[in-house]
């Protein structure tokens, strides 16, 4: 079972749509939670944290369920800005070095 | 806002030759990463580096890679002896305290 589970899409949406984007983890050990953005050929940048309690980041909102092992992104109004790839990436402990293991992306297509 | 670097931005290189690639981390940063990532494929960790040694490495960090801080602002990933499979992009990034991992624009290998 893969460790970090996404649709790959793409999403093509009209501006000003709302999108939501899916994950699954594996471990239930994983402690941090995030979404990340990669544009094509770039490097990831973190766009959000993704807390227990659901936060929201502007147009942004990301949902966590622990109990189901899985998270959620959701962009209201999207912009062309928007296209890219999202990634869902996780930690599995809050210790010094620990690696991140990442999803491999949704892509989004936002078109006028 | 202060930002990973990492040099040079695209190497090329014959299989079985060696190199090096250079990262400088966020100043204030403790705790430093390789990651990369395969064409197509999701970015993968490499290895992590903390307190002047590795913290974790994954199986993809054989012999033949090794990581460096030879002083305090520069951290380098040594491939010995360049396989084709080893074509990616080599992502550096660094993290303070918190959980947030940040990354630098990367270096593309292209293996001959």
């Amino acid at each position: 079972r893969k460790e970090v589970e996404q649709d790959p899409g793409p999403f093509n949406v009209p501006e000003g749509a709302t999108v939501a984007f899916n994950c699954t983890y594996s471990n239930s050990a994983s402690q941090s939670f995030f979404w990340y953005r990669q544009d094509c050929r770039k490097e990831p940048k973190l766009l959000m944290s993704v807390y227990s309690s659901g936060n929201e980041d502007g147009r942004f909102t990301a949902q966590l369920n622990r109990a189901s092992q899985y998270i959620s992104l959701l962009i209201r109004d999207s912009k062309l800005s928007d296209s890219a790839t999202y990634l869902c990436v996780v930690n599995i402990r809050n210790q010094a070095g620990t690696a991140l293991i990442f999803g491999k992306g949704t892509t989004l297509s936002v078109s006028s | 806002e202060p930002e990973v670097t990492q040099t040079p931005s695209h190497q090329v290189t014959q299989m079985g030759q060696e190199v090096i690639l250079r990262c400088v981390p966020i100043s204030n940063h403790l705790y430093f990463y390789w990651y990369r990532q395969i064409l197509g494929q999701k970015v993968e960790f490499l290895v992590s580096f903390y307190n002047n040694e590795i913290s974790e490495k994954s199986e993809i960090f054989d012999d033949q890679f090794s990581v460096e801080r030879p002083d305090g602002s520069n951290f380098t990933l040594k491939i010995r002896s360049t396989k084709l499979e080893d074509s990616a992009m080599y992502f550096c990034a660094s993290r303070p305290l918190a959980n947030e991992q940040f990354f630098g624009p990367g270096t593309r290998l292209t293996v001959l």
